[in-house]
């Protein structure tokens, strides 16, 4: 079955960076597109970031476009998420989520359990 | 600024029926924008309902629907039972990569 484990997650002052990691199984990972989505506390869901299934294709939320990098390692069906220059506002739980295709008009289906970033000095 | 609506908060009787709906601050929502539902219950992620304005997700009772309504995407629940009291979420597809989600439905069932 389709599995996604985030980690990475922990406590960073503002203007540090954070590398949050995602490791898919249960599925073709190179076939699918992948999303970042975060949640920041007793908030809604805030979509963060997509990458299609080669990696050619990379976008962002306004709220974290120039400050945080998307990227894929196929060898290791792993997700990243390069967060650079954190704002307390970026304070969530991420959580990495399987497209339910390969491009960019393809939904997050599949999610993981999220792990939470908190930042604070 | 693109803007998804949703209700803050609803409440089904048990055995109800109840319809939450996803709207655009400007404009009206169509297939087009591949609206899709999400179930969040407290401390758990996300789960998904309902895709592409009507598809159910493999294993979604189908007491729950999607559709358009109006100039909105809609989740109905028909039916409702105690375990569906959790929050509510759509997604909208505004093309070039990017997505936007409503600020979620809180469902009471009492």
């Amino acid at each position: 079955q389709v599995k996604l484990v985030e980690s990475g997650g922990g406590a960073v002052q503002p203007g540090r960076s954070l590398r949050l990691s995602c490791t898919a199984s249960g599925f073709t990972f190179r076939s699918y597109a992948m999303h970042w989505v975060r949640q920041a506390p007793g908030k809604g869901l805030e979509w963060v970031a997509l990458i299609s299934d080669d990696g050619s294709n990379k976008h962002y939320a306004d709220s974290v476009k120039g400050r945080f990098t998307i990227s894929r390692d196929t060898s290791k069906s792993s997700l990243f998420l390069q967060m650079n220059s954190v704002r307390p506002e970026d304070t969530a739980v991420f959580y990495c989520a399987r497209g339910a295709s390969y491009g960019s008009g393809s939904h997050p289906d599949y999610w993981g359990q999220g792990t939470l970033v908190t930042v604070s000095s | 600024q693109t803007v998804v609506t949703q209700e803050p908060s609803l409440s089904v009787s048990p055995g109800g029926t109840v319809t939450l709906t996803c709207g655009l601050n400007s404009g009206s929502v169509s297939p087009t924008y591949y609206p899709t539902w999400y179930q969040q219950a407290p401390g758990q992620a996300p789960r998904t309902l309902i895709s592409s304005t009507n598809t159910r997700s493999s294993g979604v009772p189908d007491r729950f629907s999607g559709s358009i309504l109006g100039n909105k995407a809609a989740l109905t629940i028909t039916g409702a039972q105690a375990d569906d009291e959790s929050d509510y979420y759509c997604v909208l597809y505004m093309g070039g990569g990017s997505w936007v989600f409503g600020g979620g439905t809180t469902l009471t069932v009492l």
